[in-house]
């Protein structure tokens, strides 16, 4: 496609129930990235996929997040046990290798509710 | 750790007005890449710049100047007569020390009315 697309584009769900975003990056992309966008916080670093090599994952807030990359393509977050503070809008961008050398383009992002 | 901060939350103009959103990182590297983002009511984040810090160099391009000092870790941005369509959250950012995220400001909202 022509730029990063995500889905859903909201999501609601109980608190305590998992859920699964998802990210296409852009076609020859090989840096994707997850952010998250609250309120309180704006614009934090969730985690870091490059190719083949380990993602770096420092910015999760805690275990309940994970993500994967599969095939060096499109990617899912997963939150597990979802919790109030967890609403938010999720952020996927993609870039061309490495973060400060390349623009990244961003997704329109899932808002989440957590109720 | 790098850090960003844009100390003003809201601005508002009247178009045609100049406006200046502020932009002040620290970091202890040497190289290092600045940007900024604007995010206009849709929700999309756009990117507008990226500069390397060993570019001191001003840039132009077209209402929109930047203004890159080392000497006082900053790198303000500058929108020249200003039009409605230029409403939106302004994000300077710069990258990690590892080259894998960037670390975002808090924003600035600019409000420019008719």
């Amino acid at each position: 496609g022509a730029g990063v697309s995500q889905s859903p584009s909201n999501k609601v769900t109980e608190k305590g129930k998992d859920v699964e975003l998802r990210c296409d990056p852009i076609s020859g992309h090989t840096a994707l990235y997850w952010y998250r966008q609250s309120l309180g916080q704006g614009l934090e670093f969730l985690i870091y996929f490059q190719g083949n090599s380990a993602p770096d994952k420092s910015g999760l807030p805690s275990d309940r997040f994970s993500a994967e990359r599969t095939g060096g393509s499109v990617s899912t977050l997963t939150i597990q046990r979802t919790q109030q503070e967890d609403s938010a809008v999720y952020l996927c961008a993609s870039s061309l290798e490495l973060a400060g050398d390349n623009e990244q383009f961003f997704g329109p992002g899932t808002r989440l509710t957590v109720l | 750790a790098q850090k960003v901060t844009q100390a003003q939350t809201e601005i508002s103009v009247v178009e045609k007005e100049d406006v200046t959103l502020d932009c002040v990182y620290e970091t202890r590297d040497t190289t290092y890449y600045l940007f900024w983002y604007k995010q206009p009511p849709s929700g999309e984040l756009v990117f507008l710049i990226r500069r390397n810090s060993f570019d001191e160099q001003n840039e132009i391009s077209g209402r929109y100047s930047w203004n890159f000092q080392k000497s006082t870790s900053s790198f303000n941005f500058t929108i020249t007569a200003s039009q409605v369509v230029d409403s939106a959250v302004y994000f300077c950012a710069i990258d990690n020390q590892a080259g894998t995220a960037l670390i975002f400001g808090k924003g600035t909202t600019l409000s420019v009315s008719s």
